[in-house]
C-alpha cells in the first residue's frame, strides 16, 4: 500500500533551516499534490503549503516567506524548507497525499494519507 | 482567512451513546472543500470524511457528515471504544486551508 515517510533531523538551532524530506513509496508521485502540515506539541494542525508533482506551489501566507516546497519524481520525494526558525517552529510535521478531484460539477480537496510525523524541535 | 470553530471543545460521553460535533466557519464554505479527520494520541489524523458528507475509503458508517454554508456537523452514531479521539474539520475553500482547534471525544 501507498506509505509516507518523514525523515531529517530532529533538533534545529534558532535562526537556522529546517530542512525535511518525504518518501513516497507503493506509488507514484507523479499526478498527485503533496502537502506539509505541522502540530506544535499539545495543539492543533497547521497548514504550511503544498506541491503539484509538476513543482507548481500554494504556500501558508503566514509562512510564505519563509517556506520552499520542492519535489524530486525521480526519487518519489519531496521536501520542505523552513527558514530562520525559532523556537515557534517547534513541532510535528506531517507530510500528507493532498487529493484534488473533480467530478458532477463540484471540486474536492482532501488529505487521504499522511505519514506519520516527525518532531522537530528548535532549541539551541 | 477563514476561521473554524468546533463545539465544544471536549465531549463527555460513554461507550453506545451518539456524539455530534460542530464545525462553524466564519465565512460560507462550499461542502465540498470542507473534510473531517480523526486523531488519536500520538499518531497522524485520519481522513474521514470530505466534501462535507463522503465517507473516506474504509471508514464505517457510524460516521457521518453534513450541513452547509457556515455550519457542519459530524455524527458518530454509536460511540465505540476506538472512537474517543480529537477531531478536526477543515476547509479548502481559500488559502490557506484551515483548520478548527479540535474536539477532543473522551469516555465519561
Amino acid at each position: 500500500q501507498v506509505q509516507l515517510q518523514e525523515s531529517g533531523p530532529g533538533l534545529v538551532k534558532p535562526s537556522e533551516t529546517l530542512s525535511l524530506t518525504c518518501t513516497v513509496s507503493g506509488d507514484s508521485i507523479s499526478s498527485y499534490y503533496w502537502s506539509w502540515i505541522r502540530q506544535p506539541p499539545g495543539k492543533g494542525l497547521e497548514w504550511i503549503g503544498y506541491i503539484y508533482y509538476s513543482g507548481s506551489t500554494n504556500y501558508n501566507p503566514s509562512l510564505k516567506s519563509r517556506v520552499a516546497i520542492s519535489v524530486d519524481t525521480s526519487k518519489n520525494q519531496f521536501s520542505l524548507k523552513l527558514t530562520s526558525v525559532t523556537a515557534a517552529d517547534t513541532a510535528v510535521y506531517y507530510c500528507a497525499r493532498t487529493i484534488y478531484a473533480f467530478w458532477s460539477g463540484y471540486h474536492y480537496w482532501y488529505f487521504d494519507l499522511w505519514g506519520r510525523g516527525t518532531l522537530v524541535t528548535v532549541s539551541s | 482567512e477563514i476561521v473554524l470553530t468546533q463545539s465544544p471543545g471536549t465531549l463527555s460521553l460513554s461507550p453506545g451513546e451518539r456524539a455530534t460535533l460542530s464545525c462553524r466557519a466564519s465565512q460560507s464554505v462550499s461542502s465540498t472543500y470542507l473534510a473531517w479527520y480523526q486523531q488519536k494520541p500520538g499518531q497522524a489524523p485520519r481522513l474521514l470524511i470530505y466534501g462535507a458528507s463522503n465517507r473516506a475509503t474504509g471508514i464505517p458508517d457510524k460516521f457521518s457528515g453534513s450541513g452547509s454554508g457556515t455550519d457542519f456537523t459530524l455524527t458518530i452514531s454509536r460511540l465505540e471504544p476506538e472512537d474517543f479521539a480529537v477531531y478536526y474539520c477543515q476547509q479548502y475553500v481559500n488559502s490557506p486551508w484551515t483548520f478548527g482547534q479540535g474536539t477532543k471525544v473522551q469516555i465519561k
